[in-house]
């Protein structure tokens, strides 16, 4: 049961570069997230998608876009990376968004 | 965006020794949740409350949603290394997003 599958896990870019982050889930979930965490701020929401076809900012939107493929994948994309995006992103799904999240394990990503 | 304060920000304890941690937040929530994060690894769920004076357990894990429903508790009694970690709060309003407190880090010393 692999639950949230995310990938890559590291990865370093340069500044201006691009690259998509992807995010499965096997659970049958209708909603899926995007977070970031950073040191000393928790975790905070860039993108969700309730459900199927649709998508919605979180608190901090600005530089991604994201991607709800189908039921069980939703992508985050840095269209020109800066240092600023450096952190650790984690994707999520859940059943609706009144139940507790099931997260991946995180894709590290650093840009010089 | 909604600022969750957990308290305390980390914490140094004796395997053995009971632990307990707070989550306020400055508005009502219908949910709160409480998670813990492994280094390297996706926050897990531990405990989930949907009312007021709720008091939920999961093994030495015992939560309280505050009856002002602006604040939530989370006890951990007789540690084990394996508790270490970073342990974080979540609240909701209906039907909103979750939003996340900024994490207690615990330290077990054998």
């Amino acid at each position: 049961n692999a639950g949230v599958t995310q990938t890559p896990k590291f990865q370093v870019l340069k500044t201006g570069q691009s690259m998509t982050l992807q995010c499965a889930q096997d659970m049958n979930h209708n909603s899926m997230y995007w977070y970031r965490q950073d040191p000393g701020m928790g975790l905070r929401l860039i993108y969700y998608s309730a459900s199927e076809g649709t998508t919605d900012k979180g608190e901090v939107p600005n530089g991604y876009n994201v991607s709800r493929l189908n039921k069980r994948e939703f992508s985050l994309r840095l269209e020109s990376a800066a240092p600023s995006q450096t952190s650790v992103y984690f994707c999520a799904s859940s059943m609706d968004r009144s139940y507790g999240y099931t997260f991946g394990s995180g894709t590290r990503l650093t840009v010089v | 965006g909604q600022q969750l304060n957990q308290s305390p920000q980390s914490m140094f304890i004796q395997e053995g020794e009971d632990v307990s941690m707070n989550c306020t937040s400055s508005s009502i929530f219908n949910t709160w949740l409480w998670y813990k994060q492994d280094p390297g690894e996706g926050p897990v769920l531990l405990i989930a409350l949907y009312k007021a004076g709720e008091l939920t357990s999961n093994g030495r894990l015992t939560a309280q949603f505050g009856i002002t429903r602006k604040d939530s508790f989370l006890n951990i009694s007789a540690s084990i290394p394996s508790d270490v970690g970073i342990y974080f709060c979540a609240g909701q309003r209906a039907g909103n997003q979750f939003y996340f407190g900024t994490g207690t880090s615990l330290t077990v010393i054998p």
